[in-house]
């Protein structure tokens, strides 16, 4: 299958900073990439869906302003967690998917918030 | 009611025993369906891709989509420890904008 690459793997900051996430296609084109967060033993929740050149599109209950998504090029889209507070505090999964409605995922960011 | 409907477990077999895993859905519109298993602290990786109605083998893996019933199954034959993961069901529509997660279902395979 296609391959996702996600970074950095865990990240660990002070309440009030901003992260950055990262997330690759390696080797397919991504018309559209997907972030997700998960709470232990709880499934996937999306969190916005964002097109390649557009804006990414939240869902109901996620701050926009809060959860930064830029999807700069087809391979390479990007989260910020911006004033990070401890609730933040969670696991981060992207998925980019082609043009046959196939999606990838990557394999997830720890961030804990301190 | 929603979109997707699995079981969330857990579920527990010994090793070697057939596992059967279920979703089921409302949309009619649904046309492709995929299952995903992820193993603690990881992404989920893709496991087998269906499209319409039909059934598809892989290895010990086998998906079967009954779009009458809006019923889709995943079995594993010979089941080992390694198997043991949260195993999603996932459907989207054709030129869908987003794909539906189920719960996820826990299995555990006993050595």
């Amino acid at each position: 299958g296609a391959v996702v690459s996600q970074h950095p793997s865990w990240v660990i900051c002070k309440s009030g900073t901003s992260v950055k996430i990262e997330c690759r296609s390696l080797d397919f084109q991504a018309t559209t990439m997907f972030w997700y967060r998960q709470f232990p033993k709880q499934s996937l929740m999306l969190m916005a869906t964002s097109n390649e050149g557009s804006k990414a599109t939240y869902e109901q209950g996620v701050e926009k302003d809060k959860f930064l998504i830029n999807h700069a090029s087809l391979t390479l889209s990007t989260l910020t967690v911006t004033s990070a507070h401890p609730e933040d505090s969670s696991f981060y999964i992207c998925s980019a998917r082609g043009g046959d409605n196939e999606q990838f995922f990557g394999p997830g960011t720890r961030l804990t918030v301190l | 009611q929603k979109e997707v409907e699995q079981d969330p477990g857990p579920l527990s077999v010994p090793e070697g025993a057939i596992v059967s895993l279920n979703c089921t859905y409302s949309n009619s519109a649904f046309q492709y369906f995929m299952w995903y298993r992820q193993y603690s602290r990881k992404g989920p990786e893709l496991l087998m891709y269906t499209y319409s109605s039909g059934n598809k083998e892989d290895g010990r893996f086998t998906a079967q989509v009954d779009k009458s019933s809006k019923y889709i199954s995943l079995f594993i034959r010979d089941s080992q420890p390694s198997d043991s993961a949260t195993y999603l069901c996932a459907m989207s529509e054709t030129g869908g904008f987003k794909t539906i997660f189920g719960a996820g279902t826990r299995l555990f395979v006993k050595a």
